[in-house]
């Protein structure tokens, strides 16, 4: 089945510093790539998404960059502060269907 | 606005018991509607989606099942629950023809 590696599975940076989360995925065909934040005991949110059309989109501090011929895309988070600290999940929406099939997510703290 | 309602927030069951958990949407009509479940620490795994009342589409052999008795009800059910059954569920809707999820608040399911 489709699937999407995500790396790495922990991630530790300090205060200030940016952090990359880096995702491979299988459907060559989807058009769509969300990532999610879900803090501890909450539910996942989005944060930013980017569709097949474009190649960087940037919100503030949180830029996703998608290179479908490598079917790679990376969340790019830049002044890191401790309310950073969270799980991150990237997701693709498999093509032809309603589904999104999600990463094993990122554990992202940010030390003070 | 679209809300999506989920409940119970904690549940503690015993082995071998029943289970039922619901989620409604508000504000939207014909959504896809979506449960997963997340074990400790881990990802997110779809366990069935619907496209419509009384269609379903289950995406891992378990014990569990779903039903979708109103276009804007989704239901999750177990006739006995086991013990690797624990985790936090969580649902998710999404517009027909759009992307992006949004998800409930989450059940934390812990059987005992």
């Amino acid at each position: 089945g489709e699937n999407v590696e995500q790396h790495p599975s922990t991630l530790s940076v300090q205060e200030g510093d940016s952090a990359v989360i880096k995702c491979t995925y299988s459907d060559s065909a989807s058009n769509y790539f969300p990532w999610y934040k879900q803090e501890l005991g909450k539910r996942p949110q989005l944060i930013i998404d980017i569709r097949s059309n474009v190649g960087e989109k940037k919100d503030q501090r949180i830029a996703v960059t998608l290179n479908k011929t490598a079917k790679h895309f990376s969340l790019h988070i830049t002044e890191t502060q401790p309310e950073d600290s969270a799980v991150y999940f990237c997701a693709f929406k498999q093509s032809g269907t309603y589904k999104y099939i999600f990463g094993t997510g990122t554990r992202l703290k940010v030390l003070a | 606005s679209q809300t999506i309602h989920q409940w119970p927030a904690t549940l503690v069951q015993p082995v071998g018991s029943p289970l039922s958990l619901e989620c409604t949407v508000e504000g939207t009509s014909n959504p896809n509607l979506y449960w997963y479940r997340q074990a400790a620490g881990r990802g997110l795994q779809l366990l069935f989606y619907s496209v419509g009342i009384g269609q379903i589409s289950s995406e891992v052999p378990q014990n569990l099942s779903a039903s979708r008795p109103q276009d804007r009800q989704f239901i999750l059910s177990s006739k006995k629950l086991l013990l690797s059954d624990s985790g936090f569920y969580l649902c998710a809707w999404s517009v027909r023809q759009s992307y992006g999820y949004t998800f409930g608040s989450g059940t934390r399911l812990t059987v005992v």
